[in-house]
């Protein structure tokens, strides 16, 4: 089975600065989906970022970026310029079309600091 | 357009009964799947349906079952209530088939078995 691991329970930063948040996967696939959510509190999860394994290129949305390493398994997520409605848990997901199953990570508490 | 709902947003039912979960999709969108959210177990996928066929199904025990109706709306059904089944539930929608694909969430429905 995959396995998605998050090792940063929570983490802050200063409104305006950087941060990158860490995610690690295991799998033996070679076609897979790889995905960061957002869940506010007591608000919707949304979509932050998605990265198809076959791409090398790092996918990026506005001030959202991911650091890909798929023989590393690990794809970060890097929040620049961050702002107080960034405050929320993040969690990492994986997908396989193999395996038919989804995946989420136990997800990062980011508390951006005003 | 209107987002994801989900009736009820909050349900307290006692060990043994059964509960019906329901959701509406995004207009347009046909994949309608599901998630446990706990704080022990974290987000796992339970399944997902598209155009009225379960494609994927998670790892939980057969009390967990679900179905979708023609106009994409789909309910979720667990038997024989357990204390661990206590959860947010929550439901996501797509315009296409494969969770490869963005999933657009609702705002869930807190289940608390007593």
């Amino acid at each position: 089975a995959q396995t998605v691991t998050q090792s940063q329970p929570e983490m802050s930063v200063q409104e305006a600065e950087t941060v990158t948040l860490s995610c690690t996967y295991d799998t033996s696939e070679s076609n897979y989906y790889l995905f960061w959510y957002k869940q506010p509190p007591s608000r919707q999860m949304i979509l932050v970022i998605r990265q198809e394994a076959y791409k090398q290129q790092n996918a990026t949305e506005n001030r959202f970026s991911v650091n890909f390493q798929k023989a590393a398994k690990s794809f970060s997520l890097k929040i620049s310029d961050s702002q107080l409605g960034d405050t929320a848990m993040y969690f990492c997901a994986f997908y396989s079309n193999t395996g038919n199953q989804f995946y989420f990570g136990t997800g990062t508490s980011l508390t951006v600091i005003p | 357009k209107a987002g994801v709902t989900q009736t009820p947003r909050y349900l307290i039912k006692t060990r043994g009964q059964q509960v019906t979960l329901s959701c509406s999709p995004i207009s347009g969108h046909r994949s309608v799947s599901w998630y446990q959210q706990t704080p022990g177990q974290g987000l796992q996928f339970l399944f997902e349906y598209f155009s009225e066929t379960q494609r994927n199904k998670g790892n939980f025990p057969g009390r967990f079952s679900g179905r979708q109706f023609s106009n994409s709306r789909s309910e979720m059904n667990v038997s024989t209530l357990e204390l661990g089944d206590s959860a947010l539930y929550l439901c996501a929608s797509g315009p296409l088939a494969g969770l490869n694909n963005e999933q657009f969430f609702g705002p869930g429905t807190r289940l608390t078995v007593l």
